[in-house]
């Protein structure tokens, strides 16, 4: 069974400090994909990422795919209490795969 | 409306009872899934279905069942209910263009089996 493996596991902030996100694999993914899931919701898609080294921001959400496809981070700059929630990274083995490979999650708490 | 819906969104049951997880949308989508959630193991995969005649097992099945009775309906039953089935359980659907464009989830149902 592949493993996407995210650290840190727990992350309490204060209001405006930077954290970074980590998403970390041996396989190689043809994505990955970035969701935010809220106490009581489902998890909602926040970005995809889909080449080796690609770079996209989300307003203050930066998102960035490893030169080998193995593995992914998460950095957001000036957190705010809104950010607060769990973090899941999951992967595609292709665009035509039957199933996304989810990660063990990070949960932030964002402090005014 | 939400594009996935779950019923229940919370359910308690007894050990040994059957019960049937229910989620219906509105996307068009064909692919539709179960997962189940546990802290610290992020979501793994129960079951998953490509259209009404296709149904595949994932990584833990065991335990459970699935039925698709519509391209909008998949629903998910644990034949006989036991303590460490109790988890959050999401249903989703997947773009047709394929699952590296993304997930669409429910609201999810919290079910506690005492």
């Amino acid at each position: 069974t592949q493993l996407l493996k995210q650290s840190p596991q727990f992350l309490s902030i204060q209001e405006g400090e930077n954290l970074t996100v980590y998403c970390n694999s041996s396989s190689v993914f043809s994505s990955l994909q970035w969701y935010r899931q809220e106490p009581g919701e489902g998890p909602v898609l926040l970005v995809t990422v889909v080449t080796g080294g690609e770079v996209k921001k989300l307003k203050r959400l930066t998102f960035q795919f490893g030169d080998a496809r193995k593995d992914s981070s998460l950095h957001i700059t000036a957190a705010q209490t809104g950010d607060t929630g769990l973090y899941l990274c999951a992967g595609a083995l292709s665009y035509n795969t039957d199933k996304l490979i989810f990660g063990t999650g990070t949960r932030l708490q964002v402090f005014p | 409306d939400a594009d996935v819906t779950q019923t229940p969104r919370n359910r308690i049951t007894k050990t040994g009872k059957r019960i049937m997880l229910e989620c219906s949308q509105t996307k068009g989508h064909d692919r539709m899934y179960w997962y189940r959630q546990d802290p610290g193991l992020g979501l793994r995969l129960i079951y998953y279905s490509f259209d009404v005649k296709d149904i595949n097992k994932g990584e833990i099945s065991d335990g459970y069942s699935v039925s698709r009775q519509a391209q909008a309906k998949f629903s998910l039953s644990l034949e006989s209910a036991i303590p460490n089935q109790t988890a959050l359980y999401f249903c989703a659907t997947s773009d047709p263009r394929g699952t590296g464009y993304g997930y669409t989830f429910g609201s999810g149902t919290r079910l506690t089996v005492v």
